[in-house]
């Protein structure tokens, strides 16, 4: 039961242009989500994330989108450029987990191409 | 300032083997994760130790285990190798233990087991 989900598995857009990656969620619990970017033969790089007590939150060219009542978010990335190709994933994790450990449940991720 | 380290990069075992897999965490981090990735999938949470103890555990099986060492680095062990734990494995390090601190990630280490 995939409890974050990314259902486009690739995006391409023209450089200069806006890239908006969707990430829907079904466990009312999450109120913490992060977007990572992967490049090849490397870990996930954390990018961005949000709070649920927020509906948006703004880092330079990436902007997080939260709407609890649709549980979903999405990252917009303004412009898009040719460095910025990469799969990116969407993650969430609930704080209030026994223990208060990190366990992030992670969506299969976006392929994103950015094309000059 | 040093990122996260894991070794070896690639590895090739057999079914029924052993393995271990190490990782250095970043500098002033206290807590790290290992995460499996299967092909095509995201990562999946094993465990994740806070100063030394487990604190807190994925649908993994017992045959997945760790340690964390008083210098906070870490590794990994699995026992009786199975085809399915063919994987990247990746080890994260964070601050604390808390959900804002974000997750550094090292470039993680290929399983093959055959």
């Amino acid at each position: 039961d995939q409890q974050v989900k990314q259902n486009s598995p690739s995006l391409s857009v023209q450089e200069g242009r806006i890239s908006i990656l969707n990430c829907d969620y079904t466990n009312s619990m999450f109120d913490y989500f992060l977007w990572y970017k992967k490049y090849p033969a490397e870990g996930p790089t954390f990018l961005i994330s949000i709070s649920s007590i927020k509906d948006k939150n703004e880092d330079g060219r990436f902007t997080v989108f939260l709407n609890k009542s649709a549980k979903h978010l999405s990252l917009h990335i303004v412009p898009s450029q040719p460095g910025d190709s990469a799969v990116y994933f969407c993650a969430a994790s609930a704080m209030r987990d026994a223990g208060n450990n990190r366990k992030l449940i992670w969506g299969l991720g976006t392929s994103l191409a950015v094309n000059p | 300032e040093t990122g996260v380290t894991q070794s070896p990069t690639h590895l090739i075992k057999t079914r029924g083997q052993q393995v271990t897999l190490r990782c250095s965490s970043q500098s002033g981090h206290n807590t790290v994760s290992w995460y499996q990735q299967a092909l095509g999938q995201g990562p999946q949470f094993i465990f994740q130790y806070y100063r030394e103890e487990e604190n807190g555990r994925g649908n993994f099986p017992p045959r997945f285990s760790g340690l964390q060492f008083p210098n906070y680095s870490s590794e990994l062990n699995v026992n009786a190798l199975e085809l399915d734990d063919s994987a990247l494995y990746l080890c994260a390090s964070s601050v604390d233990r808390t959900a804002n601190s974000p997750l550094h990630f090292g470039n993680g280490t290929r399983l093959t087991v055959t």
